[in-house]
């Protein structure tokens, strides 16, 4: 079983409606990542959080650390921010490394 | 003024040949990393360099030789190309220090062995 677990793995979504991509992680971690990768593009880092709640723009990242599990919304989605979502944590005792959720592919239509 | 950049962004070779990723970026950090994607997306870490030195090494075959010249720099070069190293390579780039810091990444190296 992989550490860090995504849901859905693909999530279809009308634009405007809000979306919500789950993780939830079983190893103790210093933070949480999630990135965005558009098709055939590169990776974005849009978060990096160890508490609470972030926001930028129309994307929000909440993370719950004692229940191990982070969430990432979207509200008024467009076709824009169809893209494959990763979530990515680091556990303390890996030092830099980043171990990996399988990603959330995401199509919003218009 | 691109942050991380990897050359080239495609590459498509023969079995048992050998080829180079380069990887640099401009953003002062201190540590560098190579990731491979596979084809259903899924990232792993191959190495990361701190200063120079290997810091993380995964279970990555021999083949696989990363080199960093200087903290701006992490190159890779692969021998024996197999079928199995088609992937997509990314760099990444980001501070260390106590705390965890955001990591940068490359626009990514499509490798395809035929």
């Amino acid at each position: 079983k992989n550490e860090v677990e995504q849901s859905p793995q693909n999530l279809t979504a009308q634009e405007g409606e809000f979306i919500t991509i789950n993780c939830s992680y079983s190893v103790g971690i210093s933070a949480l990542h999630w990135l965005q990768q558009h098709p055939g593009g590169g990776i974005v880092s849009l978060f990096m959080l160890s508490s609470g709640k972030k926001k930028h723009g129309r994307l929000i990242a909440t993370i719950n650390i004692q229940e191990k599990h982070s969430s990432l919304h979207i509200t008024a989605s467009h076709p824009r921010d169809s893209a494959v979502y990763i979530c990515a944590v680091a556990p303390p005792e890996y030092g830099n490394k980043l171990v990996f959720g399988a990603g959330t592919i995401l199509r919003v239509k218009s | 003024d691109t942050a991380v950049s990897q050359t080239p962004k495609y590459l498509v070779t023969q079995m048992g040949n050998d080829k180079s990723i380069k990887c640099e970026q401009n953003l002062g950090h201190d540590t560098m990393y190579w990731y491979k994607q596979d084809s259903k997306k899924f990232l792993k870490i191959m190495f990361s360099y701190n200063n120079k030195e290997l810091i993380i090494n995964e279970t990555v075959p021999n083949r696989f030789s990363p080199k960093s010249p200087d903290k701006a720099h992490l190159n890779l070069h692969i021998n024996s190309l197999e079928l199995g190293d088609s992937a997509v390579y990314f760099c990444a780039s980001s501070l260390t220090g106590i705390q965890t810091y955001e990591q940068y990444f490359g626009p990514g190296t499509r490798l395809t062995v035929t």
